[in-house]
């Protein structure tokens, strides 16, 4: 059971190239999230999508794009990559809805380490 | 607004001692809870939760967390630390409704003396 895979697992970057990180969950779950971490700071949620089709900015969304095309792949895209996305990214996904007891933890995959020169 | 914080960045303590990890949050309603940790260069692991009925719950690799509506925390505990518990600790509350994004709180380093 593979879980959230992310893709790739590093990555070097010049500073103003593009790219996109790829998520995806093999575990039917309707939300996706896609967090950065950075030395004390813990985890910051850059996008999170509620279900297929549909986005929304977390606490850190300015220099990021994102697209869930299919219930299972969640993208993370920079446009023109700046030295301070040097971060570790984080995909999670996790079965939630507005029913407090049928939610569940969010799951997550072994990160994408990303460093802008 | 939602918010986690952890007031230890980091702890050290000796194999075979008891550990507290603190989180404090602070949320408008009933909170969903939850301790990850991270080893080194790995991703997040789910160790327990709370979501509602009794306050102690149990998790996996013998570590339990007690909820204190009183208090605003959910503190971690292991009774006895073994040196392949060193890792970090993450305490996060859950935003709510359909979202089911987590906000964490900035972490607890735990080092392991033998």
């Amino acid at each position: 059971n593979a879980g959230v895979t992310q893709t790739p697992k590093f990555q070097v970057l010049k500073t103003g190239q593009s790219m996109t990180l790829q998520c995806a969950q093999d575990m039917n779950h309707n939300s996706m999230y896609w967090y950065r971490q950075d030395p004390g700071m813990g985890l910051r949620l850059i996008y999170y999508s509620a279900s297929e089709g549909t986005t929304d900015k977390g606490e850190v969304p300015d220099g990021y794009n994102v697209s869930r095309l299919k219930k299972q792949n969640f993208l993370l895209g920079l446009e023109s990559a700046a030295p301070s996305q040097t971060s570790v990214y984080f995909c999670a996904s996790s079965y939630s809805t507005g029913d407090r007891k049928r939610n569940t933890e969010a799951f997550f995959g072994q990160g994408t380490r990303l460093t802008v020169v | 607004a939602q918010s986690v914080t952890q007031p230890d960045i980091h702890i050290t303590v000796s194999e075979g001692a008891s550990l507290e990890l603190r989180c404090n949050y602070s949320y408008g309603a009933t909170p969903y809870l939850f301790w990850y940790v991270q080893s080194p260069g790995q991703g997040l692991q789910l160790l327990l939760k709370y979501f509602s009925g009794d306050t102690l719950v149990q998790g996996i690799k013998g570590f339990e967390a007690e909820f204190k509506r009183s208090q605003s925390s959910f503190n971690l505990r292991k009774p006895s630390v073994h040196w392949s518990d060193a890792a970090e600790y993450f305490c996060a509350v859950g935003a709510g409704g359909s979202q089911g994004n987590l906000i964490f709180g900035k972490g607890t380093k735990l080092s392991v003396k033998p």
